[in-house]
C-alpha cells in the first residue's frame, strides 16, 4: 500500500493554457474523489467516481473542467483555458466500499499557479 | 445544503497541555458521519478521528477525543498531552447519507504548539 499519489506536485502555467493532473488511488480502492482547496479554505468537492463511472459533479466544476477515470484505475483532471481563479491545490482522495463509511485517504495534492 | 463552521481560525497550546477545537454543522439528516482531519504544513491530509451520528458514545483515538452533541450539532476535538507534532491545520468534515459520500469541510483551525 503506497498511498494515493498525485502528479505533478506543482504546476505553473500561463492563463489560457490547458493543464492535466493525474491521481493514482490506493490499488484496491474503487471510489475516487477530486477536491479543490484555495488558500485559507477547506477543501471543496469537485467530482466523484465509482469505478470508471463519474457519478457526481459539483457546480464548481465548470465546462472548462473535465475528469476521467478510464478502466476504474487512475484518474485525470483537465482544466482548459486556465484562469487565475483556478489557482489552488487540487486534492485527490480514494476509498473502498468496505471501509468504515467509505473513509477517504488523501493524496499530497497538485498545487496549480496560473500567472 | 450542509454547512460546517469552524469559528477558531487559530489556536495555540503549550506542549503537554490540552486544547479543544470547535466545530458546528448544519444538516437535516439524521444519519451522517463527522470527521476531523489533520493537514500538516506541506503534507497530505490524514484522518484523525471519526464519529457516527447514530452512536451516542464519543469517539476516542489515543490522545484525541471528540465531544459530539447531536442536538446542538456540535462536534469538538480535544487533544490531550499536546505534542509538537500536533501542529497543523485541523479540518472538521461532514459526510451525509447515500452512496456519494463526499465530504463537506469547514475552513479549518491552525493549531500552534509551543514549548
Amino acid at each position: 500500500d503506497t498511498g494515493v499519489s498525485q502528479n505533478p506536485r506543482h504546476k505553473i502555467t500561463k492563463r489560457g493554457q490547458n493543464v492535466t493532473f493525474r491521481c493514482d488511488p490506493i490499488s484496491e480502492h474503487n471510489r475516487l474523489y477530486w477536491y479543490r482547496q484555495t488558500l485559507g479554505q477547506g477543501p471543496e468537492f469537485l467530482t466523484y467516481f465509482q469505478n470508471e463511472a463519474q457519478l457526481e459533479k459539483s457546480r464548481l466544476l465548470s465546462d472548462r473542467f473535465s475528469a476521467e477515470r478510464p478502466k476504474g484505475s487512475f484518474s485525470t483532471l483537465e482544466i482548459q483555458r486556465t484562469e487565475q481563479g483556478d489557482s489552488a491545490m487540487y486534492l485527490c482522495a480514494s476509498s473502498y466500499d468496505y471501509l468504515p463509511r467509505y473513509e477517504q485517504y488523501f493524496g499530497p495534492g497538485t498545487r496549480l499557479t496560473v500567472t | 445544503a450542509q454547512t460546517v463552521t469552524q469559528s477558531q481560525p487559530e489556536m495555540s497550546v503549550q506542549e503537554a497541555e490540552t486544547v479543544t477545537l470547535s466545530c458546528t454543522y448544519d444538516t437535516s439528516e439524521s444519519d451522517y458521519y463527522l470527521f476531523w482531519y489533520k493537514q500538516p504544513p506541506s503534507r497530505q491530509m490524514i484522518l484523525v478521528i471519526r464519529q457516527e451520528a447514530y452512536k451516542q458514545q464519543n469517539a476516542t483515538e489515543n490522545r484525541f477525543s471528540v465531544n459530539f452533541q447531536k442536538a446542538a450539532k456540535s462536534f469538538s476535538l480535544k487533544i490531550s498531552d499536546s505534542q509538537l507534532g500536533d501542529a497543523a491545520m485541523y479540518f472538521c468534515a461532514y459526510q451525509g447519507p447515500g452512496t456519494a459520500s463526499k465530504l463537506t469541510f469547514g475552513t479549518g483551525t491552525r493549531l500552534q504548539v509551543t514549548l
